[in-house]
């Protein structure tokens, strides 16, 4: 168990919909990071953000938004769903910021756009 | 932009093998992370190299930091089956600010 717990486990939606994906960093973490494993494939790198703030900017596209709240835990809101956001998404936590710090992964949320 | 590739992309061994997985980087890297993820898993931590050159060993896992710090190579001596999963470097970079790039991932699977 890495600490940072990710719901809902499975979505199952529509194409045109929204939903959104909750992510609870590890205890003490700062940074959240979002990422994108679609079937067989690697880690796209979607966001990241440090205490409340955007750090970083990855593949993101604009149909999709996240944000960091007060208490650290974060949110990927993914709208107007099309059948290729069917993907794996991950959530990340680190004590830092930076790239030297290890990242603990949450155990994802699966989501199929049918 | 930057990308950091890993070979092979699949590799199917036989229990008792060694298997060696590459990560190479078009630029210089302050360091390089590697992870595992198993099967229906999440991405777990295995280790960081941080010194060009740098070697260290886990068992019989044993991961090396290219004296460029452009690549590194994580060998595994004698596979067994619980080694299967998907092998992920993961290397830092310094874009304006310092990211870590996440290469293609080798895919091992270990036949008994």
């Amino acid at each position: 168990d890495s600490g940072v717990t990710q719901t809902p486990k499975h979505l199952i939606t529509a194409t045109g919909q929204r939903v959104t994906l909750r992510c609870s960093p590890r205890s003490g973490d700062l940074s959240v990071y979002w990422y994108q494993q679609s079937l067989d494939q690697g880690l796209q790198f979607l966001i990241q953000y440090y205490n409340g703030e955007e750090r970083a900017k990855g593949n993101i596209l604009e149909r999709f938004s996240a944000q960091q709240f007060p208490d650290l835990h974060s949110e990927l809101n993914l709208s107007s769903l099309e059948l290729g956001d069917s993907a794996l998404y991950f959530c990340a936590s680190s004590a830092g910021r930076t790239a030297a710090y290890e990242q603990y992964f949450g155990p994802g949320t699966r989501l199929t756009v049918t | 932009g930057q990308q950091v590739m890993q070979i092979p992309q699949y590799q199917h061994v036989q229990e008792g093998e060694d298997f060696t997985t590459y990560c190479n980087s078009s630029t210089t890297l302050s360091n390089i992370q590697w992870y595992k993820q198993r099967p229906g898993g999440h991405p777990v931590f295995l280790i960081q190299l941080v010194k060009s050159g740098e070697v260290k060993k886990q068992k019989r896992l044993t991961f090396q930091f290219g004296e460029a710090k452009k690549n590194s190579s994580l060998h595994i001596t004698a596979t067994q089956t619980t080694d299967v999963g998907t092998y992920f470097c993961a290397g830092g970079m310094n874009t304006g600010f310092q990211k870590l790039v996440f290469g293609t991932g080798t895919r091992l699977l270990v036949s008994p």
